[in-house]
């Protein structure tokens, strides 16, 4: 099955940073990448995604990056605020039976400082 | 606003005990899953289903089954509880991709075996 590598697991960065959270792929079959951002307590919400014929795609202060050949993807947050603490999860998803079926990576603890 | 309930948000059980976790959906979405969610190993597919009476094993389906009666309903069974079960279990539903595959989460179920 798939294998969802997710690094750093805990990021903090002064208010007004950019932060970086890496992740790796095994499966070459994966073809839809999705981020999603879990605040203490609540439940996981999606915040951006990217498909396998994409190489970038953003969203005010949030960047997704796709490197398929070499089975990697980044979620990339400019100006980094205190809202944005939270527990980010990024995951590949292959298509089975017409749906996409995600694996998660283990998530990434970024604490913005103010 | 697709909304996901489930129907407890704390539970504490004695092992052996049987446990049912309930998810209900109001989107009319056709998947619907089980997540285990522990601390540093991110979020783990238990079960999924496409369809009514339908379902697929995940990846740590040991100890857990379920049942998918009603196109909104999905359950979450462990026929005789144990320590090693206590977790967050998150249900999340779907539509099948025509340009979507994002999940929708419940809240949680903090599930406490002693």
């Amino acid at each position: 099955g798939e294998n969802v590598e997710q690094h750093p697991s805990t990021l903090s960065v002064q208010e007004g940073d950019s932060a970086v959270i890496k992740c790796t792929y095994s499966d070459s079959a994966s073809n839809y990448f999705p981020w999603y951002k879990q605040e203490l307590g609540k439940r996981p919400q999606l915040i951006i995604d990217i498909r396998s014929n994409v190489g970038e795609k953003k969203d005010q202060r949030i960047a997704v990056t796709l490197n398929k050949t070499a089975k990697h993807f980044s979620l990339h947050i400019t100006e980094t605020q205190p809202e944005d603490s939270a527990v980010y999860f990024c995951a590949a998803s292959i298509t089975s039976g017409g749906s996409y079926i995600p694996t998660f990576g283990r998530g990434t603890s970024l604490i913005v400082h103010p | 606003d697709v909304k996901v309930t489930q129907s407890s948000r704390y539970l504490v059980k004695r092992t052996g005990e049987k446990v049912f976790l309930e998810c209900v959906q109001d989107m009319d979405h056709e998947n619907m899953f089980w997540y285990r969610q522990d601390p540093g190993l991110g979020l783990r597919l238990i079960y999924f289903s496409y369809d009514v009476k339908m379902k697929e094993k995940g990846d740590i389906p040991e100890g857990y089954s379920v049942s998918r009666e009603k196109k909104e309903r999905f359950s979450l069974i462990l026929e005789s509880a144990s320590t090693n079960q206590t977790s967050m279990y998150l249900c999340a539903s779907s539509s099948p991709p025509a340009g979507a595959g994002e999940l929708f989460f419940g809240e949680g179920s903090r599930l406490t075996v002693l």
